[in-house]
Order: structure tokens, then sequence, then C-alpha cells
């Protein structure tokens, strides 16, 4: 079954607390993405990853950071220093930069 | 600046009934432009995509798109709705930058009532 797998589907943080979210896709997409989503803003784009190994700061980027050891996976995580973090977090691949993009399920965080 | 903005934060349509979700956009060059549908608490889901060609784009569930170069715009449009078409739509479009970034507007809810 092929695809964008995020985990988990709920995540509780307490402040001060760093947390990742998790990012697996087994479509050997060569870019990655994370989004943020807030109600009535649309997404916004937080990373992104074109190849392994490198990776891009967003629209959003401050209070997070990402990683791209290997072509599957783009963990993000969340800092302390991110404000605030309560938001539906997406991740989505695309085999090229013209092509369109496929997401995950999303990772809905909240701040306890 | 690039930009995608989508006038309508809900449209409500009767089943049955032709549905036209809009969307106007703002890229430099060439726009590469995308449809999206959410429900709720899950992730986007692709309908369907413009990069060149025919104006009139066919998509999934029915759903088609007619890009307008003179008036930007690339409204999603469906001869007739479903209830289960009720869901937040989102129109994108890709960064002139190359990097496969999109740009997003703020999304329509699109309610069918039976």
């Amino acid at each position: 079954d092929g695809g964008i797998t995020q985990s988990p589907k709920y995540l509780f943080r307490k402040e001060g607390q760093n947390v990742t979210l998790s990012c697996e896709q087994n479509l050997n997409h060569d870019a990655m993405y994370w989004y943020r989503q807030d109600p009535g803003q649309g997404l916004r784009l937080i990373y992104y990853s074109q190849i392994v190994n490198d990776f891009q700061k967003g629209d959003i980027a401050e209070g997070y950071s990402v990683s791209r050891e290997k072509k599957e996976s783009f963990p993000l995580t969340v800092t302390s220093a991110q404000k605030n973090p309560t938001a539906f977090y997406l991740c989505a691949s695309s085999a090229h930069s013209n092509t369109e993009a496929f997401f995950g399920q999303g990772t809905r965080l909240t701040v306890v | 600046a690039q930009s995608v903005a989508q006038p309508e934060d809900q449209v409500n349509v009767a089943e049955g009934n032709p549905l036209t979700v809009k969307c106007t956009y703002s890229v430099s060059g060439n726009p590469y432009l995308f449809w999206y549908v959410q429900y709720p608490n899950r992730g986007l889901q692709f309908l369907l995509k413009y990069i060149t060609g025919d104006n009139l784009v066919k998509g999934s569930y029915g759903f088609e798109a007619e890009f307008n170069k003179s008036q930007t715009s690339f409204h999603l449009k469906k001869p007739s709705a479903l209830v289960s078409d009720s869901a937040l739509y989102f129109c994108a479009v890709r960064d002139s930058g190359n990097t496969g970034k999109l740009i997003f507007g703020q999304g329509t809810t699109l309610q069918v009532k039976p």
C-alpha cells in the first residue's frame, strides 16, 4: 500500500517540550514538504527538501527543525521556541518540482 | 508577489445543481495550478492540475476546472453536485522558483444540501 504515512495522528505537548512528528513515504519521491494548517489561513510552508541531506526553510520555519537522512523520511521537530504550536501539520511529497504533491493524513498537535 | 485568492469562504448549493468554486492567482511566468479537497481531520486529496494545453481540465470525482489566462482564474466546477462533495477545497499555484512549493488559497467550504 503506497503513500505517505504521518504519525501520530494526535499529539499533545507540554509547554517547553520538543516533539517530533514523523513522515514516511514509499512513493520514491525526491521532494518532501511540511505545511502547517490553521483555521481560515490555508496552508503555510514550514520546510521543504528536494533531495536527501538537503533542506530549505519555508515561510514560517522559526521554532521548527527538520532532517532528511533518508529519501523516505522527513521528520519535523517542533521546538519549545515555537510560541504557538497548536495546529494541524501536513506532510507532502512529489516526484518532481513540477508535479502534484501527495499529502499524508496529518498530525494534530495540541499544547496542554 | 505570488498569491492565490479564493474569494468565497463558503459556497452553498443544492444536490443535483451545478457548482463553481472560484480561484484567482497571481504568479510570474506560466502558472502551474492545482485543486485539492480536504475532508474533516484528513489530509489533502489531489483533484486536478493545469500545467499546459487545453484550458478545460478534467479531474477526479467528476470535477473539472477552467483555466482563463486573461482573467487569471482557475475555477473549479462540477455539473451536478453530490452531498458527499461537501468538504473544504483549496486552490494552489506552484511557486515560480522551481522548488515545487505550493502557494495555497484560504480555502472554500462547499456545502451541498439534499
